[in-house]
């Protein structure tokens, strides 16, 4: 079974405006982490935020925030006042403290901001 | 910029060949995880170290093998050279177990 379903495979939004980048998980683990992570054309992962199983607040950092409702094993991404330079593939990821600290990834959502 | 260094960052092999990829991990990391990203892919787990110790195996084969040294860099090494090798390989350093992995830009391999 897929543990990380990102079902948009691209994205289109304004500059400036926000975007949610859709991501849903399944686990049978009461403890785990979700991630996501940027992949500009150059190839290195720039880790974003994180969210842990436990955590009663969804995360936020500058400009991203992670929209988890654990009841629906949903991880969403917002980023506002989207930049050019967001234009990029987003991964969301998962670590289950069963496997210990391997990730799990998603197929990744392509997003470009238009001027 | 994370302070995760990888070399190369490009790599040319035909079928056969063996090849080495190296990571030095961020300062402060004693774990290293790598991964292979298949174009169009979200990346696949390899393996881990924990220093010095594999601590965790992804669905590769045999001839996918690591070492990690005492100053915590790792090297991966592949064997017999498949055309389905051809990828962009990360590497990811972290604080320990349950810490975030930070990666390293990658190394693009591509076996003709």
């Amino acid at each position: 079974a897929q543990k990380i379903t990102q079902t948009q495979p691209g994205m289109f939004v304004q500059e400036k405006e926000a975007v949610t980048l859709d991501c849903t998980y399944d686990t049978s683990d009461q403890s785990y982490g979700l991630f996501w992570y940027k992949q500009p054309s150059s190839g290195e992962m720039i880790f974003l935020i994180y969210q842990g199983s436990y955590d009663e607040q969804n995360a936020t950092e500058g400009r991203y925030s992670l929209n988890f409702q654990k009841a629906r094993k949903s991880a969403n991404l917002v980023i506002s006042a989207s930049q050019l330079g967001d234009s990029a593939m987003y991964f969301c990821a998962m670590r289950e403290r069963q496997y210990g600290n391997k990730l799990v990834f998603g197929a990744g959502t392509i997003l470009r901001v238009k001027s | 910029e994370t302070g995760v260094t990888q070399s190369p960052t490009h790599l040319i092999k035909t079928r056969g060949q063996q090849v080495t990829l190296r990571c030095s991990s961020q300062s402060g990391h004693n774990t290293v995880s790598w991964y292979q990203q298949a174009l169009g892919q979200g990346p696949q787990f390899i393996f881990q170290y924990y220093r010095e110790e594999e601590n965790g195996r992804g669905n590769f084969p045999p001839r996918f093998s690591g070492l990690q040294f005492p100053n915590y860099s790792s090297e991966l090494n592949v064997n017999a050279l498949e055309l389905d090798d051809s990828a962009l390989y990360l590497c990811a350093s972290s604080g320990g177990d349950g810490e975030t992995q930070y990666f390293g830009p990658g190394t693009r391999l591509l076996v003709l």
